[in-house]
């Protein structure tokens, strides 16, 4: 079983949806939690950093964390066409300098 | 593009035979990262750098593969005798380095296809 569990899509929403992306963990040890986007053919870029339980806003884009459920998600209101891409959830212990383990990704479609 | 290079973009190579890609992090940051991802699934760490020691590397890094990050500026990434199973997209990513969290870049990929 892998440390990183991640919906596997795909997803394909209407332009102006409502999106959740979800991913589980299985190692309470996991202290900081990020969400990748990556486009075809590209590398993955930061989208969303959290360390605590709770949630975080940046603009259109809300992170997600339960770490008694060892469950985080990313909401993206409004969804728009230049969305399309495949999402990745990333996790880091506190003290392997930055040795990010990933999710395999949800790819999502928003379609105009 | 986010200052992270990565050359060549595409190897295509026959079966036995030695590769080796380079990355160009973003100057003036301490740590170099590789991970590899294959189609479908998100990127593994393979090892990474603090300047030019390299400080941890991944039990899927076999002894056929090996970096270098000679003078803690480019990095490089020998595999030798390759086989049909390295086939995959090698990405490198670059931080400052001064907290766990720092946010790491990273770079578009070498994609390897293994004949």
């Amino acid at each position: 079983q892998k440390e990183v569990e991640q919906d596997p899509g795909p997803l394909s929403v209407p332009e102006g949806a409502i999106v959740s992306l979800n991913c589980t963990y299985s190692n309470s040890a996991f202290q900081y939690f990020m969400w990748y986007r990556q486009y075809s053919r590209k590398g993955p870029e930061l989208l969303m950093y959290t360390y605590s339980s709770g949630n975080k806003e940046d603009g259109r884009f809300t992170a997600q964390v339960d770490k008694s459920s060892k469950y985080i998600s990313l909401f993206i209101r409004d969804s728009q066409p230049s969305d399309s891409a495949t999402y990745l959830c990333a996790m880091i212990f506190n003290t392997n300098a930055g040795k990010s383990t990933f999710g395999d990704g949800t790819t999502l479609t928003v379609k105009p | 593009d986010t200052g992270v290079s990565q050359n060549p973009r595409h190897k295509i190579t026959k079966r036995g035979q030695n590769v080796t890609f380079r990355c160009d992090p973003i100057s003036e940051h301490n740590r170099l990262y590789w991970y590899r991802q294959t189609l479908g699934q998100g990127p593994e760490f393979l090892t990474y750098f603090q300047n030019e020691a390299q400080l941890e590397k991944s039990r899927l890094l076999s002894d056929r593969f090996s970096a270098e990050r000679p003078k803690g500026s480019f990095s490089t990434l020998e595999i030798q005798r390759t086989e049909q199973g390295d086939s995959a997209m090698y990405l490198c990513a670059s931080s400052r380095g001064g907290t766990v969290t720092d946010t790491q870049y990273f770079g578009p990929g070498t994609r390897l296809t293994v004949l």
